[in-house]
C-alpha cells in the first residue's frame, strides 16, 4: 500500500500524560498537513510542512502542540500534558507541489483516534 | 475568512432513489471547492473537485457537483443511490495559493433498503 500511513491508529491516554503519534505520507510527497477532527465535525487544519520547514500553524495548536518533520519525509505530532478537550481524530495529509500550481490535491491517512480519560 | 456551511447533518434516503447534500460557502476570492467522502473508521476520500472551467463537476462513483457563483453554493448530487454510499460527506473550500482546507460539519448520508 502506497498511501499515507498513520501510527497508531487508536491510542488512549490518561490526562497529563505525552503522547505522540507519526505520519508516513506518500513516497516523494513534499508537503505534509495535520487536521484534527471532533466526533460530528469537520476536519481542522492544525499545520503544515514543506519539505522540513513547517510553513503555517492554527491557532488552533497551542503550546502542548508540537509537530516536526525532520527529514522531509515523516511527520511527529506529540502533544503534551494531555488534556480531555484533546480527544479527537488526528489526520495526516500529503500532497506534491508542482511548479506554479495553485492547488495540489491532498491524500488522507486512516487517522490516529486519541482518547483522553 | 473562508467558511463552508452543510445545511443538513444527515439526510436519510431509500436506496436507488436520488440524493442532493446542500453545501454553501462564503469567501470574498476566488475558490476551489471539494468533496470529500469517510467511510466509518477510515480517512477522506475525494469525490470531486471545482478548480475552474466548468461548473459541473463529475466525480467517482457516479457522484457530481455543480459550482454556483451566484448563489455561492455547490451542491452534491447522484440519480441514484446505493448501500454502500452509507457514510459522512464533508464538503471543503480552498484559495489559490492558500494551502489549507477549510470544511463544512459533515453530512451523514443513510441509504434504506
Amino acid at each position: 500500500d502506497t498511501g499515507v500511513s498513520q501510527n497508531p491508529r487508536h491510542k488512549i491516554t490518561k490526562r497529563g500524560q505525552n503522547v505522540t503519534f507519526r505520519c508516513d505520507p506518500i513516497s516523494e510527497h513534499n508537503r505534509l498537513y495535520w487536521y484534527r477532527q471532533t466526533l460530528g465535525q469537520g476536519p481542522e487544519f492544525l499545520t503544515y510542512f514543506q519539505n522540513e520547514a513547517q510553513l503555517e500553524k492554527s491557532r488552533l495548536l497551542s503550546d502542548r502542540f508540537s509537530a516536526e518533520r525532520p527529514k522531509g519525509s515523516f511527520s511527529t505530532l506529540e502533544i503534551q500534558r494531555t488534556e480531555q478537550g484533546d480527544s479527537a481524530m488526528y489526520l495526516c495529509a500529503s500532497s506534491l507541489k508542482i511548479g506554479t500550481a495553485s492547488y495540489n490535491e491532498q491524500f488522507f491517512g486512516p487517522g490516529t483516534r486519541l482518547t483522553v480519560l | 475568512a473562508q467558511s463552508v456551511t452543510q445545511l443538513d447533518s444527515q439526510v436519510p434516503v431509500f436506496e436507488e432513489a436520488p440524493v442532493e447534500l446542500r453545501c454553501n460557502y462564503s469567501s470574498s476570492v476566488s475558490v476551489y471547492l471539494f468533496w470529500y467522502v469517510q467511510y466509518p473508521n477510515q480517512g477522506l476520500q475525494l469525490l470531486l473537485k471545482y478548480l475552474s472551467g466548468s461548473t459541473l463537476v463529475k466525480g467517482i462513483n457516479g457522484f457530481e457537483a455543480e459550482f454556483n457563483k451566484s448563489q455561492t453554493s455547490f451542491h452534491l448530487r447522484k440519480p441514484s443511490v446505493h448501500i454502500s454510499d452509507t457514510a459522512e460527506y464533508f464538503c471543503a473550500v480552498t484559495r489559490g495559493g492558500a494551502q489549507k482546507l477549510v470544511f463544512g460539519q459533515g453530512t451523514r448520508l443513510t441509504i434504506n433498503p
